[in-house]
């Protein structure tokens, strides 16, 4: 079965560099979310997507931005990078929930080092 | 205060046991809540949603509910090292809202 798939898997940045994190959701996921895991600690929400407008946001930093595409692609630009952005990142997706909330699929992430 | 919280552990137990996992949430509008499992340096995988007060059981997981005390546990049975890792447990509010995890709780099950 498809699955959600991120890109790139690894990245290495320096200080005040820019990245770009994306994100392709299951087919027919019309939600994407954005989390942020730091060693050892548990994922923080920063921000999500339904049909292509943002629904909720998180502690989403302002030098990070995001978006959806008309493909349900999204991307994560991060901007101005600080030694504490290197974490891993994770991009999730859900389905439409008319009988209910089965919760989100998970991509294997974008470990992103910044030094 | 964390909105989800859970005991880190380490949480040891010999193969075979019950494991038993907990969590608390603090936002009492909170709707469905879920279990995850992440080994280190993967991403998290889907154990278990419950919405409803009470269990629900699934293999050998059981999730229970309890809203009025604002609970979720976890009770793996038969635990096998393979069993092994960090569980999150994740609360969900209101439709459209992002799920909120706790810190999670790592579970050593040993041979």
């Amino acid at each position: 079965a498809a699955g959600v798939i991120q890109s790139p898997r690894h990245l290495i940045k320096e200080k005040r560099e820019t990245a770009t994190l994306k994100c392709y959701p299951i087919p027919r996921h019309d939600t994407v979310y954005w989390y942020q895991q730091g060693p050892g600690q548990d994922p923080q929400f920063l921000i999500s997507f339904y049909e292509k407008m943002q629904s909720d946001k998180g502690s989403i930093p302002d030098r990070f931005s995001a978006q959806q595409f008309s493909d349900y692609h999204s991307e994560l630009n991060m901007s101005s990078l600080e030694l504490g952005d290197s974490a891993l990142y994770f991009c999730a997706s859900s389905a439409p929930d008319p009988g209910g909330d089965y919760g989100y699929t998970f991509g294997s992430g974008t470990r992103l080092t910044v030094v | 205060q964390k909105e989800v919280e859970q005991n880190s552990g380490p949480l040891s137990v010999p193969e075979g046991a019950i494991a038993s996992l907990n969590c608390t949430y603090s936002d009492r509008g909170s709707q469905s809540f879920f279990w995850y499992r992440q080994y280190s340096g993967k991403s998290p995988e889907l154990i278990m949603f419950i919405y409803s007060n009470g269990d629900k059981e699934d293999g050998r997981f059981t999730a229970q509910l309890n809203k009025a005390s604002q609970y979720v546990s976890l009770l793996i049975r038969d635990s096998q090292p393979s069993d092994s890792a960090t569980y999150l447990c994740a609360v969900k509010g209101q439709a459209g809202t992002a799920l909120i995890f706790g810190k999670g709780t790592t579970l050593s099950v040993s041979s």
